[in-house]
């Protein structure tokens, strides 16, 4: 079975272009969250989206936005980048929204390059 | 703000001995915690979790141990093998992720 499957694996973009990265959820999986890894540091909550709804935003400027698709898969667009929005870039899915009831799977990411 | 942490950045321990990573919270509303080990190139990947009306529970040769008084939840890997090398981080309701604690496992 196919996991969490994150697009491009590589990206170099320049400052003040703008960048979209995809992810596909584990098929029947209905939530799907983003998380940005700085190097070094942990996971940093972005997004989470069920049935297609915006169900949960961390602290990231207006820059960053993303959609849920019909089939669940989604993206993540950041417009006017930035330096530092260098980083991993990780996408987890799961069959509902509630960390405690359903468990969250992590793709391998988007390594993401701001130059 | 809320904030998850760690105490030590970076752990060595020799093959076969034990492992015991640790991470404090600050938020005491928090009832969920899960553990991740995050290998090199990859996206974190589950190791065991624990609800907030429990203090302990035990997988296959790791053990999560909460202390809520404190704010303070542990990881403890048994016979540590030179695959548990990796970066831990502990998580709070999927929210709110600790920075991390490399594992080195010396053989």
């Amino acid at each position: 079975d196919a996991g969490v499957t994150q697009s491009p694996t590589h990206l170099i973009k320049t400052r003040g272009q703008q960048v979209t990265l995809r992810c596909s959820p584990i098929s029947g999986h209905k939530s799907v969250s983003w998380y940005q890894q700085v190097l070094g540091q942990g996971p940093q909550f972005i997004f989470q989206y069920y049935e297609k709804e915006e169900r949960g935003r961390g602290n990231f400027p207006d820059r960053f936005s993303a959609r849920q698709f019909p089939n669940y898969s989604s993206e993540l667009n950041v417009n006017a980048l930035l330096l530092g929005d260098s980083a991993l870039y990780l996408c987890a899915s799961s069959l509902g929204p509630d960390p405690d009831n359903y468990g969250y799977t992590f793709g391998s990411g988007t390594r993401l390059t701001v130059v | 703000g809320e904030s998850v942490g760690l105490h030590l950045p970076t752990l060595s321990v020799q093959e076969g001995d034990n492992s015991i990573i640790n991470c404090a919270y600050s938020n005491s509303a928090s009832d969920y915690f899960i553990w991740y080990k995050q290998e090199s190139g990859k996206g974190p990947q589950f190791i065991i979790d624990i609800r907030s009306n429990m203090d302990k529970r035990q997988g296959q040769r790791v053990t999560v141990l909460l202390n809520k008084t404190v704010k303070h939840l542990s990881l403890q890997i048994a016979a540590t093998q030179p695959g548990d090398s990796a970066v831990y981080f502990c998580a709070e309701n999927m929210l709110t992720f600790g920075g991390g604690t490399r594992l080195m496992v010396k053989p």
